[in-house]
């Protein structure tokens, strides 16, 4: 099944404690995104990717990083995260660009404490 | 003023109307166009995706698109209950070959049995 998944689905850690939030895909996509989604903001872009070993910001890269060192893998990791960073992340990819379908993982929600 | 702005809502219909959604997007050399829908605690679904001036449709749906107005919109034919959800509106751009997409806030809408 053509899918998009994330790990984990709902994570609760304190400030500062670093962490990472998987994200896999299995259609062979070139291009895979980070997205939060904050009540009254809707989906805001942090990090893509257009293929690997090439990334770039977001409009909200601030406290994050991410890499691209295989296709199907684009894992985000939060060095030291703050209760701002207490959001709902979704993974997406899509086949070249953004001007493609993007196919989203199920989310993960997280509580910084 | 916003890169991709929605009406605001929320909207609310009878069940078997047709519910309207609008989008106006700010950067003149935008190419795609997509709405999703996501249910609550979901992760969007793309629903249209739209590349060309006028309308596209896909069943009980369709997408209007008319660049010179900046305006793009989702029509929902026949309204059912399962088409309560939040539609949200995306553009491939700003300025850029194809690397961000951008998402308005989402138009909650509820259809009434």
């Amino acid at each position: 099944e053509a899918q998009v998944t994330q790990n984990p689905r709902y994570l609760i850690t304190v400030t500062g404690k670093k962490l990472t939030v998987t994200c896999s895909q299995n259609m062979n996509h070139e291009y895979m995104s980070w997205y939060r989604q904050d009540p009254g903001l809707g989906l805001r872009q942090i990090y893509y990717s257009m293929n690997v070993e090439v990334t770039d910001k977001g409009d909200v890269p601030e406290g994050y990083k991410v890499s691209r060192k295989e296709k199907r893998n684009f894992p985000l990791i939060l060095e030291s995260p703050s209760p701002n960073q207490t959001s709902l992340y979704f993974c997406a990819s899509s086949f070249r660009t953004s001007g493609n379908e993007q196919f989203f993982g199920p989310g993960t929600r997280l509580t910084v404490l | 003023q916003k890169e991709v702005e929605q009406n605001s809502g929320p909207l609310s219909v009878p069940e078997g109307a047709i519910a309207s959604l609008n989008c106006t997007y700010s950067d003149r050399g935008s190419q795609s166009f997509f709405w999703y829908r996501q249910y609550s605690g979901k992760s969007p679904e793309l629903i249209m995706s739209i590349y060309s001036n006028g309308d596209k449709e896909d069943g009980r749906f369709t997408a209007q698109l008319n660049k010179a107005s900046q305006y793009v919109s989702l029509l929902i034919r026949d309204s059912q209950p399962s088409d309560s959800a939040t539609y949200l509106c995306a553009v491939n751009g700003p300025g850029t070959s194809g690397s961000r997409l951008t998402f308005g806030e989402g138009t909650q809408l509820t259809v009434n049995p």
